[in-house]
């Protein structure tokens, strides 16, 4: 059973630094990676969806890369500002489950960048 | 600029009622997704749809029932509600499947059963 954990589940930095946020997945047997900002009392908002096929997928000062090999993903932002804070969900479409649209979400890690 | 629309936004109903959670979305997508968010928890997929008149189960499906008679609406019911499903409720649409696009969500209906 594919299983997404995000470390840490929560990170507080000073505005203007670079980070990472952490997701990873059991199953390497995924069709796509997608990152999810989540602002509170809000649904999510797509960030980035990496194909299977894919190593990164870019948007602005966000960097998503996808090593299915290790069973991993990393969301970069660069220069952090206090319009970032939210909380940060990835999500695996996991192949092995019955029908496509099984969506395998990790718990979030809540980024707070401080002025 | 709607795009994924839920109402209510916030409910309290007592143990045995039954209630329907609207959503309906005017961007012309085919998916419709339901899922459910318990507290410091990810999403989990409750019913989608892949078009007007079909629908499938997802991960926890089970209390719930899903009709999509139109495009753009995809109703969720609770028949019985229990405790166990007080829960955040969101909404999501697409184009095309999870495979190939992001979902656009909307912000939810907050649901507590007591």
């Amino acid at each position: 059973k594919q299983e997404v954990t995000q470390i840490p589940a929560a990170l507080s930095v000073p505005e203007g630094e670079n980070l990472v946020l952490n997701c990873s997945f059991t199953d390497s047997a995924i069709y796509n990676l997608q990152w999810f900002r989540q602002d509170p009392g809000k649904g999510l908002t797509s960030l980035l969806l990496i194909q299977s096929s894919q190593r990164e997928q870019t948007s602005g000062r966000l960097n998503a890369s996808l090593d299915k090999s290790s069973g991993r993903s990393t969301l970069y932002i660069a220069a952090s500002q206090p319009g970032d804070s939210a909380t940060y969900l990835c999500a695996a479409g996991d192949r092995a489950q019955g029908g496509s649209e099984k969506l395998v979400f990790g718990k979030g890690t809540k980024l707070t960048v401080n002025p | 600029n709607a795009g994924v629309t839920q109402t209510p936004k916030f409910r309290i109903l007592k143990i045995g009622q039954s209630m329907t959670l609207q959503c309906t979305q005017d961007m012309n997508h085919n998916y419709m997704y339901w899922y459910r968010q318990d507290p410091g928890m990810g999403l989990k997929l409750i019913y989608y749809s892949v078009g007007a008149g079909i629908t499938d189960k997802g991960e926890v499906p089970n209390g719930y029932n899903v009709s999509r008679s139109t495009t753009e609406d995809f109703p969720l019911r609770l028949e019985l509600a229990a405790p166990s499903q007080t829960s955040v409720y969101f909404c999501a649409s697409s184009n095309q499947g999870a495979r190939y696009q992001p979902q656009h969500f909307g912000d939810g209906t907050r649901l507590s059963i007591l």
